[in-house]
């Protein structure tokens, strides 16, 4: 299975800044996205962060506020930008691997963004 | 939107069978059923998964219908641990859309003593 982590794990920070959020795999992996999940939500799909170009958006989200790098097929970087309180919510990074021929999912332990 | 309807809540006594229901009226044929779950403050962690037969694994039992419009996500013995919730995922197993989760609301599984 695919060992995901997360930097940072939490943060607090003001309205008006950025914070970039890093995943790194243990191991290659096909498939990297990036996930929202709002106070006493459910998760909901950011975009699909894609090796060596632009990430693939979700609908209602924009590349201006969360840019997305994919240097690799190990690590991936989101950034929130400009952020104001709405942007509170934990971000978890997700990978699909290939293992024994099928496809599994996993997800990180998350980012939990407090704005204030 | 997600294509699954759980309840949002359900209890269980610790040591008996925990049966969390799902429907999926609208599978596609070829669309899994996957089972995820989310301990508080974690990320999802996969449970179990199937296409039209029953499955098992060390974790879960997993039971689809003929029809394959509903499942039951067993977990034979429940533990305090596993409470939490538990979220229902229709889904391709290869393709473009995959790893594109559309995630509902759960079901919220509260083990008691």
């Amino acid at each position: 299975s695919a060992v995901i982590s997360q930097k940072p794990s939490r943060d607090i920070c003001q309205r008006g800044t950025s914070l970039t959020i890093q995943c790194q795999v243990d191991s290659q992996v096909t498939m990297m996205f990036w996930y929202r999940q709002q106070p006493g939500q459910s998760l909901t799909l950011i975009a699909t962060a894609n090796q060596g170009s632009e990430a693939t958006y979700e609908s209602g989200f924009v590349i201006d506020k969360f840019p997305i790098s994919r240097p690799n097929l190990t690590f991936s970087t989101l950034t929130v930008s400009n952020m104001s309180p709405e942007d509170s919510s934990i971000y978890l990074c997700s990978v699909v691997a290939v293992e024994q021929d099928a496809y599994e999912q996993y997800f990180g332990p998350g980012t939990r963004l407090t704005v204030t | 939107d997600a294509k699954t309807t759980q309840p949002p809540s359900m209890d269980c006594a610790e040591g008996r069978a925990a049966n969390l229901p799902c429907n999926h009226s609208t599978i596609s044929g070829n669309e899994y059923v996957y089972w995820y779950r989310q301990i508080h403050s974690q990320g999802p962690q996969y449970i179990i998964h199937g296409l039209k037969n029953n499955e098992t694994n060390e974790m879960a039992s997993l039971i689809i219908t003929e029809d394959r419009k509903s499942s039951t996500l067993i977990l034979p013995h429940a533990t305090l641990r596993d409470t939490a919730v538990y979220y229902c995922i229709v889904r391709v197993a290869r393709g473009s859309t995959l790893g594109r989760l559309y995630f509902g609301r759960g079901t919220q599984l509260t083990v008691w003593p």
